[in-house]
């Protein structure tokens, strides 16, 4: 199977600061990369598809790159309610689809 | 407008099995999959397994494929996650998840969650 692993597993920031959080993948997935959110409590959001492709109705200040093997996700500005634990997906091996370990992102 | 609605929450004790559904609506089943997620208390997101709406195929990963079966009710658009043989290591919120059916698909509509908790 491949494995995913994110860095940081967490990490402390501020409103307005600008957070990287990287994805690596065990071998090659192109760029079958997905990001998702996940605030407390609460289900899962999709934010990036296909490594950079942003989903309808989420804000422009994400952004995700990457291809091969290592992949980025960018918040450009933090707000408040983007504090919350993020997820890549690879969805190369389809059906067989895993999940990084998570990188919960903290008010510092 | 695309709804996955899921069973609710299970108490159970250990040994036992539970089976939880995911009712889907508003867009064609065959077009689509339908992938079962764990996330443990405090824990991150496992893929689980899926199921294929197009040919009923179904999928589970390695680490799960003694423990679960992904059913489909054929008079409904219901995929249903069982699980058996259950411990306390099985507490945990299962969600059930679109995707497309090929690859560099992803999930963009899940259920609510389904809380399962085993405990003597």
């Amino acid at each position: 199977d491949i494995q995913m692993t994110q860095s940081p597993s967490s990490l402390s920031a501020s409103v307005g600061d600008r957070v990287t959080i990287s994805c690596r993948a065990s071998q090659y997935i192109a760029t079958y990369l997905n990001w998702y959110q996940q605030r407390p409590g609460k289900v899962p959001r999709l934010l990036i598809y296909t490594a950079s492709s942003l989903q309808s109705g989420v804000p422009s200040r994400f952004s995700g790159s990457g291809s091969g093997t290592d992949f980025t996700l960018t918040i450009s500005s933090l707000q408040p309610e983007d504090f919350a634990t993020y997820y890549c997906q690879q969805s190369y091996t389809t059906p067989t689809w895993t999940f990084g370990q998570g990188t919960k992102v903290e008010i510092k | 407008q695309v709804q996955l609605v899921q069973s609710g929450a299970e108490v159970k004790k250990p040994g036992a099995s539970v089976k939880i559904s995911c009712e889907t609506s508003g867009y064609i089943f065959t077009s689509y999959a339908i992938h079962w997620v764990r996330q443990a208390p405090g824990q991150g997101l496992e893929w689980m397994g899926w199921f294929n709406g197009g040919n009923g195929n179904t999928k589970a990963s390695q680490r799960f494929q003694d423990k679960v079966s992904i059913t489909r009710d054929t008079s409904a658009n219901t995929v249903y996650l069982e699980l058996n043989s259950l411990s306390a290591e099985d507490t945990a919120v299962y969600y059930c998840a679109r995707s497309e059916r090929q690859s560099a698909s992803y999930h963009d509509f899940w259920g609510q969650g389904t809380l399962v908790t085993v405990s003597s």
